[in-house]
């Protein structure tokens, strides 16, 4: 989910386990999304994104789904491996792009 | 790899003092946009560049600035540092003029002494 400050949240699974990491947004007129997965020391780095057409969109091992409704993205990764632990960030596109506080996703083996 | 570099990979500087923080994006995109993370704010949006021209500006203190050179490198410039400056700055680039996938370098990490 999101969050402000410090307080980053964490979702912690099994390995082999689907995660699923949730975003809220703000501006109900943005109309791409994009999901970013951060590991420790580095930058950003794009996942899958969706527009507001759609309601889901399928990748290789994630999903995204789009309610527009109650602006709300969520990411769900199948089969959830060690190096998928990272920061994970939802991020909504207009004139510019801004940036959930990001999750923290820690498999354990 | 994102095949965006950043220049340099750690600064460590005094308060009061100036740096400039150097990024060439992707071959072949035009806009580039600069990104705070400190762990108090999240990553923040800075500014925003395309072809040469200021695009779109976020969260950018008066002493920063920034420029986009007619090779499509950028330079974030930090004046009058203060100890809350220090964080992770990134460089994204994409080829859109405003919307997009943004491709991110490896960041430059500020500690202001």
């Amino acid at each position: 989910g999101e969050s402000v400050g410090l307080h980053l949240p964490t979702l912690s699974v099994q390995e082999g386990d689907n995660s699923i990491i949730n975003c809220a947004y703000s501006n109900s007129a943005s109309d791409y999304f994009i999901w970013y997965k951060q590991e420790s020391g580095k930058g950003p780095q794009f996942i899958i994104d969706i527009r507001s057409n759609m309601d889901k969109r399928q990748g290789q091992r994630v999903t995204v789904l789009l309610n527009k409704t109650v602006k709300h993205l969520s990411l769900q990764i199948a089969a959830t491996q060690p190096g998928d632990s990272a920061v994970y960030f939802c991020a909504e596109v207009n004139n510019d792009m801004r940036f959930g506080a990001g999750t923290r996703l820690t498999v354990k083996p | 790899d994102s095949g965006v570099t950043q220049t340099p990979k750690h600064l460590i500087t005094a308060t009061g003092q100036r740096v400039t923080l150097r990024c060439s994006p992707r071959s072949g995109d035009l806009s580039v946009y600069w990104y705070q993370q400190s762990l108090d704010q999240g990553l923040q949006f800075l500014i925003h560049y395309y072809n040469g021209e200021e695009r779109a500006k976020g969260n950018i203190l008066e002493r920063f600035s920034a420029q986009q050179f007619p090779d499509l490198h950028s330079e974030l410039n930090l004046s009058s540092l203060e100890l809350g400056d220090s964080a992770l700055y990134f460089c994204a680039s994409s080829g859109a003029r405003g919307r997009g996938t943004q491709y991110f370098g490896p960041g430059t990490r500020l500690l202001v002494l």
